[in-house]
């Protein structure tokens, strides 16, 4: 059975980077036909998708968010980690890793982290 | 970006009443449209995926159906269990995109 655990400071000061790691067990992440994503929930709102990226290394962004989000992988420790630049009180959600399973057509996010509270304040 | 939007944004029915869901995507996404179930402080999960296959181990009560840009999801015969906000979700482009979710209480 595939886990995925998010861990990182759930306190993050306005205009800091917010820094997340996602630690996959069950299945390796170097597996083809998945990619491993990010997505955000804003206390009482819905869901916002921030990006992935496949065990290669390459990546694609919400262009919302492009510009402040790098997302990198460790194939080593089955991990793989979400950097945000520049963070203000917006920026404060419920953070989960997920696995998106793709192929054949189809593309789901079937496997998700219990997801991670990060709030951003001084 | 593909917008999505649900209704209603909430409703409340009783145990064993028929519930449905509108989904509509800003342009045609086929097919490419999941649903997922997420309990109050919990991840979300599949239900459907493909508008209208149902994921392994997931109730029958639960249905998709639609293509293009007009989907539905339907409860057949609500139970205690389903409270909980449901989401649409596309994937025929990137940025995948979530509706704003619907909110399901019981009456």
């Amino acid at each position: 059975q595939v886990q995925l655990q998010e861990s990182g400071p759930g306190l993050v000061k306005p205009s800091q980077t917010l820094s997340l790691t996602c630690t996959v067990s069950g299945g390796s992440i170097s597996s083809g036909g998945y990619y491993w994503s990010w997505i955000r929930q804003h206390p009482g709102k819905g869901l916002e998708w921030i990006g992935y990226i496949y065990y290669s290394g390459s990546t694609y962004y919400n262009p919302s968010l492009k510009s402040r989000v790098t997302i990198s992988v460790d194939t080593s420790k089955n991990q793989f980690s979400l950097k945000l630049s520049s963070v203000t009180a917006a920026d404060t959600a419920v953070y989960y890793c997920a696995r998106e399973n793709y192929g054949s057509g189809k593309a789901y996010f079937d496997y998700w982290g219990q997801g991670t509270l990060v709030t951003v304040s001084s | 970006d593909i917008q999505m939007t649900q209704s209603p944004s909430s409703l409340s029915a009783s145990v064993g009443d028929r519930v449905t869901i509108t989904c509509q995507a800003s342009q045609d996404i086929s097919n490419y449209l999941n649903w997922y179930q997420q309990k109050p402080g919990k991840a979300p999960k599949l239900l459907i995926y493909d508008a209208s296959n149902l994921e392994t181990g997931v109730p029958s009560r639960f249905s998709g159906s639609g293509s293009g840009t007009d989907f539905t999801f339907t409860i057949s015969s609500l139970q205690p269990e389903d409270i909980a906000t449901y989401y649409c979700q596309q994937y025929d482009n990137l940025p995948r995109g979530f509706g704003p979710g619907t909110k399901v209480d019981i009456k």
